[in-house]
């Protein structure tokens, strides 16, 4: 199994652009969830999801949607982007609560300049 | 509110040379404290999950402990590739959220 891979690695926006992150996990697990980690802080959750078709915002929603009409695949899309959104974006998978948040992608370093 | 606070920011270990992590914490109804350990660039990488105060659990030189307030990641032996940085998180009944802390950076010299 790959785990959960995200993509791209890197990536620089102009303020005002969009783009998407792609999440896709292969463990057939039904939660996935988007975090994102601003350095010297805690990773705060963005959106998360039990299942195709259910989203629910996180903590920290604003700027951001999501979708989900794969069980393998949890996009997180970036609307008129803005500095404050510069961070590392992490996508994490489990199958329910006894594996719960056990599976984290290696992350997407996103710079808005 | 759910605060996870943890202690040192940073710590320099010797190689062998034992010590322990704090992690402090505040939430209503514990669902489950977690600790990660993360290597600079990567994701998370899961170390154990405790449930309820007393609870202890090991994998290697790590060993995890939950009291009602706090747990503490104790590090026996460390070997320079124990070096990254350790993350705690609790979660809260009925939420699927995990709460961090902002992690303790170890570093341990050969």
């Amino acid at each position: 199994n790959a785990g959960v891979t995200q993509t791209p690695k890197f990536r620089i926006l102009k303020i005002g652009q969009s783009m998407t992150l792609q999440c896709t996990q292969d463990m057939n697990h039904n939660y996935m969830y988007w975090y994102r980690q601003d350095p010297g802080m805690g990773l705060k959750l963005i959106y998360y999801s039990v299942g195709a078709g259910i989203t629910d915002k996180g903590e920290v929603p604003n700027g951001y949607n999501v979708s989900r009409s794969t069980t393998e695949d949890f996009p997180l899309r970036l609307e008129l982007a803005a500095p404050s959104q510069t961070s590392v974006y992490f996508c994490a998978s489990s199958s329910g609560t006894n594996n719960y948040l056990r599976f984290f992608g290696p992350g997407t370093r996103l710079t808005v300049l | 509110e759910d605060q996870v606070t943890q202690s040192p920011e940073a710590l320099r270990l010797q190689e062998g040379e034992s010590s322990s992590l704090n992690c402090s914490y505040t939430v209503s109804g514990l669902r489950g404290l977690f600790w990660y350990r993360q290597d600079p660039g990567k994701g998370p990488e899961f170390l154990f999950t405790l449930y309820s105060a007393g609870e202890e659990k090991e994998k290697e030189r790590l060993k995890a402990t939950l009291t009602k307030k706090e747990s503490f990641l104790h590090i026996t032996a460390p070997k320079p590739e124990d070096s990254a940085t350790y993350l705690c998180a609790v979660r809260r009944g009925g939420s699927e959220k995990l709460v961090f802390g902002k992690g303790t950076k170890l570093t341990v010299n050969p």
